[in-house]
Protein backbone atom coordinates (compact mmCIF):
# COMPACT_ATOMS: atom_id res chain seq x y z
CA UNK A 1 0.00 0.00 0.00
CA UNK A 2 1.08 3.46 -0.83
CA UNK A 3 2.25 5.82 2.00
CA UNK A 4 2.97 9.38 1.24
CA UNK A 5 5.30 11.15 4.32
CA UNK A 6 5.63 14.79 4.60
CA UNK A 7 8.07 16.55 6.93
CA UNK A 8 8.17 19.24 8.67
CA UNK A 9 4.40 18.76 9.48
CA UNK A 10 4.57 22.68 10.35
CA UNK A 11 6.89 25.18 9.57
CA UNK A 12 7.45 29.08 10.72
CA UNK A 13 9.59 31.38 8.38
CA UNK A 14 9.68 35.36 8.54
CA UNK A 15 8.59 37.16 4.62
CA UNK A 16 11.53 36.75 2.01
CA UNK A 17 13.01 33.21 3.05
CA UNK A 18 13.57 30.35 0.87
CA UNK A 19 12.51 27.18 2.21
CA UNK A 20 12.20 23.24 1.32
CA UNK A 21 9.41 20.95 2.00
CA UNK A 22 9.59 17.49 2.11
CA UNK A 23 7.84 14.44 0.64
CA UNK A 24 8.45 10.79 0.80
CA UNK A 25 6.62 7.94 -0.74
CA UNK A 26 7.15 3.92 -0.37
CA UNK A 27 5.86 2.70 -4.05
CA UNK A 28 8.30 4.35 -6.72
CA UNK A 29 5.56 2.52 -9.48
CA UNK A 30 3.99 6.17 -10.05
CA UNK A 31 2.75 8.12 -12.94
CA UNK A 32 3.13 11.20 -11.14
CA UNK A 33 3.48 13.45 -8.32
CA UNK A 34 1.65 16.72 -7.63
CA UNK A 35 1.75 19.07 -4.52
CA UNK A 36 -0.97 21.06 -4.05
CA UNK A 37 -2.30 24.15 -1.92
CA UNK A 38 -5.01 24.29 0.81
CA UNK A 39 -6.26 27.41 1.93
CA UNK A 40 -8.31 27.27 5.50
CA UNK A 41 -12.28 26.72 4.45
CA UNK A 42 -11.28 25.70 0.97
CA UNK A 43 -10.48 23.08 -1.87
CA UNK A 44 -7.25 22.09 -3.10
CA UNK A 45 -5.21 24.14 -5.64
CA UNK A 46 -3.19 22.03 -8.10
CA UNK A 47 0.37 23.73 -7.25
CA UNK A 48 2.67 21.44 -9.91
CA UNK A 49 2.62 18.60 -11.44
CA UNK A 50 5.56 16.20 -12.30
CA UNK A 51 5.11 13.11 -14.53
CA UNK A 52 7.13 9.76 -13.99
CA UNK A 53 9.59 10.79 -16.48
CA UNK A 54 10.62 14.13 -15.64
CA UNK A 55 13.00 15.32 -12.46
CA UNK A 56 11.20 18.85 -12.07
CA UNK A 57 9.01 21.23 -12.64
CA UNK A 58 8.85 25.42 -12.24
CA UNK A 59 6.36 27.93 -11.35
CA UNK A 60 7.11 31.13 -10.82
CA UNK A 61 8.87 31.28 -7.48
CA UNK A 62 7.97 27.38 -7.05
CA UNK A 63 9.90 24.42 -8.21
CA UNK A 64 9.49 20.84 -7.69
CA UNK A 65 11.89 18.06 -8.15
CA UNK A 66 11.35 14.22 -8.21
CA UNK A 67 13.49 11.53 -7.63
CA UNK A 68 11.48 8.56 -8.18
CA UNK A 69 14.07 5.60 -7.74
CA UNK A 70 14.62 6.75 -4.52
CA UNK A 71 10.70 7.66 -3.74
CA UNK A 72 11.31 11.37 -2.78
CA UNK A 73 10.11 14.97 -4.33
CA UNK A 74 10.76 18.25 -2.62
CA UNK A 75 8.95 21.85 -2.95
CA UNK A 76 11.15 25.21 -3.20
CA UNK A 77 9.22 27.89 -2.50
CA UNK A 78 11.56 31.16 -3.26
CA UNK A 79 11.05 34.57 -1.49
CA UNK A 80 8.51 33.62 0.41
CA UNK A 81 5.55 36.13 1.27
CA UNK A 82 2.36 36.05 3.83
CA UNK A 83 0.04 35.24 0.79
CA UNK A 84 2.12 31.42 0.97
CA UNK A 85 0.69 31.07 3.92
CA UNK A 86 -1.48 27.48 3.35
CA UNK A 87 -1.44 23.75 4.17
CA UNK A 88 0.76 22.19 1.45
CA UNK A 89 -0.29 18.51 0.17
CA UNK A 90 1.89 16.34 -2.17
CA UNK A 91 0.30 13.24 -3.82
CA UNK A 92 1.24 10.56 -5.99
CA UNK A 93 -1.11 9.06 -8.59
CA UNK A 94 -0.79 5.23 -9.48
CA UNK A 95 -1.62 2.39 -11.59
CA UNK A 96 -5.13 2.17 -9.78
CA UNK A 97 -6.08 6.11 -10.72
CA UNK A 98 -6.18 7.04 -6.85
CA UNK A 99 -4.59 10.07 -5.36
CA UNK A 100 -2.76 9.14 -2.39
CA UNK A 101 -1.82 12.38 -0.12
CA UNK A 102 0.26 12.81 2.94
CA UNK A 103 -0.89 14.94 5.85
CA UNK A 104 0.72 18.17 4.76
CA UNK A 105 2.90 21.16 5.41
CA UNK A 106 1.42 23.50 7.14
CA UNK A 107 3.05 26.61 6.25
CA UNK A 108 3.22 30.14 8.40
CA UNK A 109 5.15 32.73 6.49
CA UNK A 110 5.55 35.75 9.39
CA UNK A 111 5.60 39.72 7.46
CA UNK B 1 -16.68 28.25 -16.90
CA UNK B 2 -17.45 27.53 -13.21
CA UNK B 3 -15.38 24.98 -11.03
CA UNK B 4 -16.49 22.40 -9.06
CA UNK B 5 -19.07 23.70 -6.36
CA UNK B 6 -20.49 21.37 -3.56
CA UNK B 7 -23.26 22.16 -1.45
CA UNK B 8 -24.22 22.03 1.37
CA UNK B 9 -20.74 23.58 2.42
CA UNK B 10 -21.49 22.95 5.73
CA UNK B 11 -23.35 20.08 7.83
CA UNK B 12 -24.38 19.38 11.47
CA UNK B 13 -26.22 16.05 11.61
CA UNK B 14 -27.09 14.18 14.99
CA UNK B 15 -25.90 10.69 15.23
CA UNK B 16 -28.35 8.74 13.66
CA UNK B 17 -29.37 10.74 11.18
CA UNK B 18 -28.52 10.73 7.01
CA UNK B 19 -27.03 13.22 5.32
CA UNK B 20 -26.73 13.90 2.00
CA UNK B 21 -23.78 15.56 0.17
CA UNK B 22 -23.92 17.35 -3.51
CA UNK B 23 -21.41 17.67 -6.26
CA UNK B 24 -21.08 19.60 -9.42
CA UNK B 25 -18.33 18.91 -11.63
CA UNK B 26 -16.79 20.99 -14.17
CA UNK B 27 -19.32 20.74 -17.10
CA UNK B 28 -18.26 17.96 -19.27
CA UNK B 29 -15.43 16.34 -16.97
CA UNK B 30 -15.77 12.82 -17.18
CA UNK B 31 -14.02 11.58 -13.92
CA UNK B 32 -15.56 12.19 -10.48
CA UNK B 33 -13.79 11.40 -7.40
CA UNK B 34 -14.86 11.71 -3.63
CA UNK B 35 -12.69 11.98 -1.02
CA UNK B 36 -12.84 12.65 2.97
CA UNK B 37 -10.55 14.42 4.53
CA UNK B 38 -10.05 14.20 8.43
CA UNK B 39 -8.58 16.50 10.98
CA UNK B 40 -4.89 16.92 10.02
CA UNK B 41 -4.72 14.39 7.37
CA UNK B 42 -4.65 14.72 4.02
CA UNK B 43 -7.83 14.19 1.67
CA UNK B 44 -8.18 9.68 1.73
CA UNK B 45 -9.86 8.11 -1.27
CA UNK B 46 -13.27 6.88 -1.31
CA UNK B 47 -14.43 6.31 -4.78
CA UNK B 48 -14.60 6.74 -8.19
CA UNK B 49 -17.07 7.69 -10.97
CA UNK B 50 -16.24 7.45 -14.92
CA UNK B 51 -19.36 8.95 -16.55
CA UNK B 52 -22.20 7.65 -14.90
CA UNK B 53 -20.31 4.44 -13.55
CA UNK B 54 -19.16 3.61 -10.14
CA UNK B 55 -15.60 2.35 -11.16
CA UNK B 56 -14.21 1.97 -8.10
CA UNK B 57 -16.16 2.29 -4.18
CA UNK B 58 -13.49 0.51 -2.28
CA UNK B 59 -12.30 3.43 -0.34
CA UNK B 60 -16.12 3.55 1.12
CA UNK B 61 -15.44 2.65 4.68
CA UNK B 62 -18.79 0.87 5.55
CA UNK B 63 -21.99 -0.02 3.55
CA UNK B 64 -23.66 3.08 5.20
CA UNK B 65 -21.16 5.24 2.53
CA UNK B 66 -23.33 5.15 -0.96
CA UNK B 67 -22.44 7.53 -3.60
CA UNK B 68 -24.29 7.85 -7.16
CA UNK B 69 -23.87 10.04 -10.19
CA UNK B 70 -26.72 8.56 -12.09
CA UNK B 71 -26.52 10.83 -15.11
CA UNK B 72 -22.86 11.20 -15.55
CA UNK B 73 -22.63 14.84 -14.42
CA UNK B 74 -24.11 15.71 -10.59
CA UNK B 75 -23.30 13.41 -8.13
CA UNK B 76 -24.53 12.35 -4.58
CA UNK B 77 -22.51 10.66 -1.73
CA UNK B 78 -25.16 9.48 0.96
CA UNK B 79 -24.25 8.91 4.86
CA UNK B 80 -26.78 7.12 6.23
CA UNK B 81 -27.23 6.69 10.61
CA UNK B 82 -24.32 9.19 10.51
CA UNK B 83 -21.86 8.19 13.66
CA UNK B 84 -18.95 10.84 15.25
CA UNK B 85 -16.06 8.63 13.21
CA UNK B 86 -18.18 10.07 10.05
CA UNK B 87 -17.13 14.27 10.99
CA UNK B 88 -14.92 15.12 8.10
CA UNK B 89 -14.67 17.51 4.98
CA UNK B 90 -15.95 15.94 2.25
CA UNK B 91 -14.32 16.62 -0.99
CA UNK B 92 -15.06 16.61 -4.40
CA UNK B 93 -12.58 16.53 -7.50
CA UNK B 94 -13.05 16.41 -11.31
CA UNK B 95 -11.21 15.29 -13.83
CA UNK B 96 -12.13 16.05 -18.01
CA UNK B 97 -10.66 12.53 -19.09
CA UNK B 98 -10.63 9.35 -17.90
CA UNK B 99 -7.76 9.37 -15.52
CA UNK B 100 -4.05 9.15 -16.95
CA UNK B 101 -0.42 10.54 -15.83
CA UNK B 102 -1.17 13.92 -17.08
CA UNK B 103 -4.37 14.50 -15.78
CA UNK B 104 -5.20 17.19 -13.26
CA UNK B 105 -8.13 16.89 -10.98
CA UNK B 106 -10.37 20.10 -9.84
CA UNK B 107 -10.85 20.44 -6.29
CA UNK B 108 -14.09 21.44 -4.62
CA UNK B 109 -14.44 23.58 -1.49
CA UNK B 110 -15.61 20.68 0.72
CA UNK B 111 -18.54 19.78 2.47
CA UNK B 112 -17.39 20.01 6.50
CA UNK B 113 -19.65 17.81 7.91
CA UNK B 114 -20.08 17.56 11.91
CA UNK B 115 -22.35 14.86 13.93
CA UNK B 116 -22.65 15.53 17.39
Amino acid sequence: KQEVTQIPAALSVPEGENLVLNCSFTDSAIYNLQWFRQDPGKGLTSLLLIQSSQREQTSGRLNASLDKSSGRSTLYIAASQPGDSATYLCAVFGSNYKLTFGKGTLLTVNP
Amino acid sequence: GAGVSQSPRYKVAKRGQDVALRCDPISGHVSLFWYQQALGQGPEFLTYFQNEAQLDKSGLPSDRFFAERPEGSVSTLKIQRTQQEDSAVYLCASSSSTPTSTDTQYFGPGTRLTVL
